[in-house]
């Protein structure tokens, strides 16, 4: 099974500033034969089911404002968000898909206004 | 657009079977998709429970396999989820989900069902 670990647990950040969030992958997720990173990022704010933000690790998904990016590659990833706002407020989810046995997810990050 | 809807009874008791059923409308469960259930327990993170493909083929949650099934109705253009031998630790919101993980330019899950509570308790 694949482990993903997050860090931080929760963030504070304020408004307009950089946030942060770090995924770390047990085995690496980058898939050889296509050069490309099996890991997706997911926001879920309270009562909703979650949004999918970015896959292949950095490609946005369409209607996503450019203010969220993913990079990273292998077994270390991170999403930036570029300048906070308000809306921005949630629990952030990585996951893995290039294990078909358990597509597991991290254990989330709390994001919140400083 | 295609969108999911999760039905099934709220209530379960202890070692009874939980059922649900994930409606899809806007679109075909026969296109190169994916389709998956999800949960999440009171106040925790995302589990994700298995897979189904319109030819049959599943995926399980290692940890939950010897209790899940996953199937599906193309007549209906639905997908069902059986977990059964339930305790409170399958207490959650279920999500069913559209995985774009057949396609070859693009992947995610993209398309969400809005969830439904199922509660284990005698």
């Amino acid at each position: 099974d694949i482990v993903m670990t997050q860090s931080p647990d929760s963030l504070a950040v304020s408004l307009g500033e950089r946030a942060t969030i770090n995924c770390k992958s047990s085995q690496s997720v980058l898939y050889s034969s296509n050069n490309k990173n099996y890991l997706a990022w997911y926001q879920q704010k309270p009562g909703q089911p979650p949004k999918l933000l970015i896959y292949w690790a950095s490609t946005r998904e369409s209607g996503v404002p450019d203010r969220f990016s993913g990079s990273g590659s292998g077994t270390d990833f991170t999403l930036t968000i570029s300048s906070l706002q308000a809306e921005d407020v949630a629990v952030y989810y990585c996951q893995q898909y290039y294990s078909t046995l358990s597509h597991t997810f991290g254990q989330g990050t709390k994001l919140e206004i400083k | 657009q295609v969108q999911l809807q999760e039905s099934g009874p709220g209530l379960v008791k202890p070692s009874g079977t939980l059922s649900l059923t994930c409606a899809v409308s806007g679109g075909s469960i026969s296109s190169s998709n994916w389709w998956s259930w999800v949960r999440q327990p009171p106040g925790k993170g995302l589990e994700w429970i298995g897979e189904i493909y319109h030819s049959g083929s599943t995926n399980y949650n290692p940890s939950l396999k010897s209790r899940v099934t996953i199937s599906v109705d193309k007549s209906k253009n639905q997908f069902s989820l059986k977990l059964s031998s339930v305790t409170a630790a399958d207490t959650a919101v279920y999500y069913c989900a559209r995985d774009r993980r057949g396609q070859l330019l693009s992947a995610g899950m993209d398309v969400w069902g809005q969830g439904t509570t199922v509660t284990v308790s005698s």
